[in-house]
Formats: C-alpha cells, structure tokens, sequence
C-alpha cells in the first residue's frame, strides 16, 4: 500500500524569499514520486517528477525536489518566491502496476505575499 | 504532441438533471484514462479508470458512471445528478503499463449541482 502526506495545508511566504513544501511517503516499492501545481479553476500541471535516478530533481519554475529515502520525503523548494507560483500544490506517489494507480496528497496552498 | 481536452469548462445543472462530460486525448495510443474529482478542502478523489476502450473500473460507489467508446475518448454520466455531486472534474491520461511518466490533466470542469 502508499500513501502520501503533506504536513502543511497553507504555507505563506514573502515574495522573494525561499519556498518549502513538505511531502512524505510510504510505499512497500521504489515509488516514483511527483509534484503537481494548480492554478485556480485550472487542471494540475505536472512541475517534476522522481523516477529512481537523480536524487535531486529540478522542475519548471525554478522549482527542485530532493528524493530522501532514509526519511521517506520529498520536498518541494525553490529559492525564491514570485507572486505568480501562489497556488496549491500537490505531491504524489505512484507504484508500478498493470496500470498506474497513483496517490496524491491533499495539496499544501501556497500564499505568496507582495 | 500529446493533449488532452475536457469540456464543458464550467456547468450549472439542476439537481434530478442527466450529466456528460467528455475528455478527448491526441497525439497518443491506447492511454490509460482516469476521472479525478476534488471537492473543496478534500483534495482529488480517483472516480473511474481505464486501461482500454469499454473497460471502466470504479474506485468508489456513487452516482456516476464512465464509459470509453473510443481508445481517447472518455466520458463521465449520471443519470440524475445529487446536490453532492458538486466539484472540480479532472480527466488526465498516463502511459499503459508505464511506471514514473505522471499523469497529464485536462484543464477541468466545475460542476455545481442546484
């Protein structure tokens, strides 16, 4: 079984000041791990993805994860804030199957003040 | 390349009334497909999945139903709708079989039931 949990609902910071959303996982497999931003009214947009190569993944947007196995987490960072990435993110774990059952989180909403 | 397509952007329908939402994928071959529901503060709930034209799994009993005429074509359907079947539809499609390509999403539909 996986499961994913992102230990902030709401996270606000300052606009040019660094970005840290938090993610851990469980997973019984080397999981593939995601990050996924959402725009109001808006579909999710991949932002990047670990598949079991670089331990540290870089994205759109400046955005970077680093995969920590020994502490099951995954977390979300970027070294400056714009006003643009205030959005809710979500963080995802997905197992290798027939078909690709994934997980999200419930999503940290990032509030970016000017 | 590959995209997907989800419409209507928005619906207001009454409660009792029949439902259609349709989702188109191009640029790719026998994708698996999924319908995604999130509904405030509940972050995203899997609703149906398939691996193939007519096969439809549904991960939750409920008022809905999917079907896959087409091998990127899929269609979320109720016959009446519920006040609580109000949210933001997502349709998104992945790679068969394929473990660490993520999901791409449509960019949504927001249902509100009246």
């Amino acid at each position: 079984a996986q499961s994913v949990t992102q230990l902030d609902s709401h996270v606000s910071v300052s606009e040019g000041t660094p970005v840290l959303l938090r993610c851990n996982y469980s997973s019984s497999y080397s999981p593939s791990l995601f990050w996924y931003v959402q725009h109001p009214n808006k579909g999710l947009q991949l932002l990047l993805k670990y598949t079991s190569a670089a331990t540290l993944v870089k994205g759109i947007n400046g955005f970077e994860a680093e995969f920590k196995k020994s502490e099951t987490s995954f977390h979300l960072t970027k070294p400056s804030a714009h006003m643009s990435d205030a959005a809710e993110y979500f963080c995802v774990v997905s197992e290798s199957g027939g078909y690709q059952k994934v997980t999200f989180g419930t999503g940290t909403k990032l509030q970016v003040i000017p | 390349s590959q995209t997907i397509h989800q419409w209507p952007a928005t619906l207001v329908q009454p409660v009792g009334s029949p439902l259609s939402l349709e989702c188109t994928v191009e640029g790719t071959s026998n994708p698996n497909l999924y319908w995604y529901r999130q509904a405030a503060g509940r972050g995203l709930q899997l609703l149906f999945y398939s691996v193939g034209i007519g096969q439809i799994s549904s991960e939750v009993p409920q008022n809905l139903s999917a079907s896959r005429p087409q091998d990127r074509q899929f269609i979320l359907s109720s016959k009446k709708l519920l006040l609580s079947d109000s949210g933001f539809y997502l349709c998104a499609w992945s790679v068969l079989g394929g473990r660490g390509y993520g999901y791409t999403f449509g960019s949504g539909t927001r249902l509100t039931v009246v």
